[in-house]
């Protein structure tokens, strides 16, 4: 019931697509969903999050749509560059305890 | 930049030996975190710290201990290394006064055990 699962481990998109990474979770608990960008020789860092009370967040091309009653949420790249190229992780957590991450999708943009 | 820095950020080391990577930060935060990566694994919580000397463990905390005398530094000890130790190793802090998600990573510490 504590797993975020995500997909696909990983994806390659032509530069200008659109690349969509997926997650799931179990815990009606968790109210805060996070993703993380990483690249490589670096530590993951917050790319852009969400709380349960709204169904999208929009940052620049960087898009969150959550879906509470198939606890279900996913990150949009719109006209995807290939600087976006690195490892995005999803989490979640409840409040005031651990954050649970997924396991991580190594996102390739062709040039 | 949330002011945490990893010490060492790599190390080669044999089986059975003793090793201490250190976690330090600058802004006086009071949670924070020690995630091993690995592929096909993401990041997995080690231990993690909510003040001075109040620590906790994680989901893969067997093998490891952890130390936190000073606000500012977290230290992560393996006390006998063994070869599936090999990792990176993030130290983490939490910017919020509340257990949350808004984690910041330092830059990670490779470690390999021969």
């Amino acid at each position: 019931q504590q797993q975020v699962k995500q997909s696909p481990q990983s994806l390659i998109v032509q530069k200008g697509g659109i690349s969509i990474i997926n997650c799931a979770y179990e815990n009606t608990a968790f109210d805060y969903f996070p993703w993380y960008q990483q690249f490589p020789g670096k530590g993951p860092a917050l790319l852009i999050a969400i709380r349960p009370d709204v169904s999208e967040k929009k940052e620049g091309r960087f898009t969150i749509s959550f879906n509470k009653s198939a606890k279900q949420f996913s990150l949009h790249i719109m006209d995807s560059q290939p600087g976006d190229s690195a490892t995005y992780f999803c989490a979640a957590s409840p409040r005031d305890d651990k954050i649970i991450f997924g396991k991580g999708t190594r996102l390739h943009i062709l040039p | 930049d949330a002011g945490i820095t990893q010490s060492p950020r790599h190390k080669v080391t044999e089986t059975g030996t003793p090793v201490t990577l250190r976690c330090h930060q600058t802004e006086n935060h009071r949670y924070m975190y020690w995630y091993r990566q690995d592929p096909g694994h993401g990041l997995r919580l080690i231990h993690y710290s909510y003040g001075v000397k109040d620590t906790d463990k994680g989901e893969v905390s067997d093998g490891y201990s952890v130390s936190r005398s000073k606000t500012e530094d977290f230290l992560l000890t393996l006390e006998s290394a063994t070869s599936s130790q090999t990792s990176v190793y993030f130290c983490a802090i939490s910017s919020g006064t509340e257990n949350t998600g808004e984690l910041f990573f330092g830059e990670g510490s490779r470690l390999t055990v021969l």
